[in-house]
């Protein structure tokens, strides 16, 4: 368990719609990570966020977007989602915006499927 | 920006035997980590091993352990005496020290199969 929390796991929902994953972070982490998986496109990472700051953006679309709140949890928002958009979403995080061991800590995911 | 290249899309070893997956990767920096993570069926990804660009020492963890080679960029990953559980993605991983950019950058992965 890496302690880093993500919901809901599993998401199925229509092209159009807009739904939100949630991410609650390693206690004591200030630093949380947005990365998309799908099967051709591997990992790509979307955004990050240091203390509730938008610290360094990756390839994210313009119909997503994310935030951190003071409780140092993070939301990705997603709308007029297509079937593209089918993935698996991590959530993970550190404990700066640079860290003694480097690693990042990833949650279990959030499978998206857009029919 | 930096990128990671895994050549071996898929790698298959038998069981106890020894396996290694490679990565290469390309930066101007001089100051940066290097990680393997494994992502078995479960999608949980999985920290196996880590590596600080300023050390010369190879990492190493239990069965685990890495060739880095930064004049050539690098850093590959063997697995000694191969358990069935080893059998998962792999993904070589970089990460900048310095600077503001401290994301992850992944390699595409390589799929290890583990034969009883």
């Amino acid at each position: 368990d890496s302690g880093v929390t993500q919901t809901p796991k599993h998401l199925i929902t229509a092209t159009g719609q807009r739904v939100t994953l949630r991410c609650s972070p390693r206690s004591g982490d200030l630093s949380v990570y947005w990365y998309q998986q799908s099967l051709d496109q591997g990992l790509q990472f979307l955004i990050q966020y240091y203390n509730g700051e938008e610290r360094a953006k990756g390839n994210i679309l313009e119909r997503f977007s994310a935030q951190q709140f003071p409780d140092l949890h993070s939301e990705l928002n997603l709308s007029s989602l297509e079937l593209g958009d089918s993935a698996l979403y991590f959530c993970a995080s550190s404990v700066g915006v640079t860290t003694n061991t480097g690693e990042l800590f990833f949650g279990e995911g959030s499978r998206l499927t857009v029919l | 920006a930096q990128t990671v290249t895994q050549s071996q899309p898929e790698m298959s070893v038998q069981e106890a035997e020894t396996v290694t997956l490679s990565c290469t990767y390309d930066t101007s920096e001089s100051d940066y980590y290097l990680f393997w993570y494994k992502q078995p069926p479960s999608r949980q990804m999985i920290l196996v091993i880590r590596q600080e660009a300023y050390k010369q020492q190879n990492a190493t963890e239990n069965r685990f352990s890495v060739n880095f080679q930064k004049a050539a960029k690098s850093f590959s990953l063997k697995i000694s005496d191969s358990q069935l559980g080893d059998a998962a993605m792999y993904f070589c991983a970089y990460r900048s020290r310095g600077g503001s950019n401290y994301k992850l950058t992944f390699g595409k992965g390589t799929l290890l199969t583990v034969n009883p």
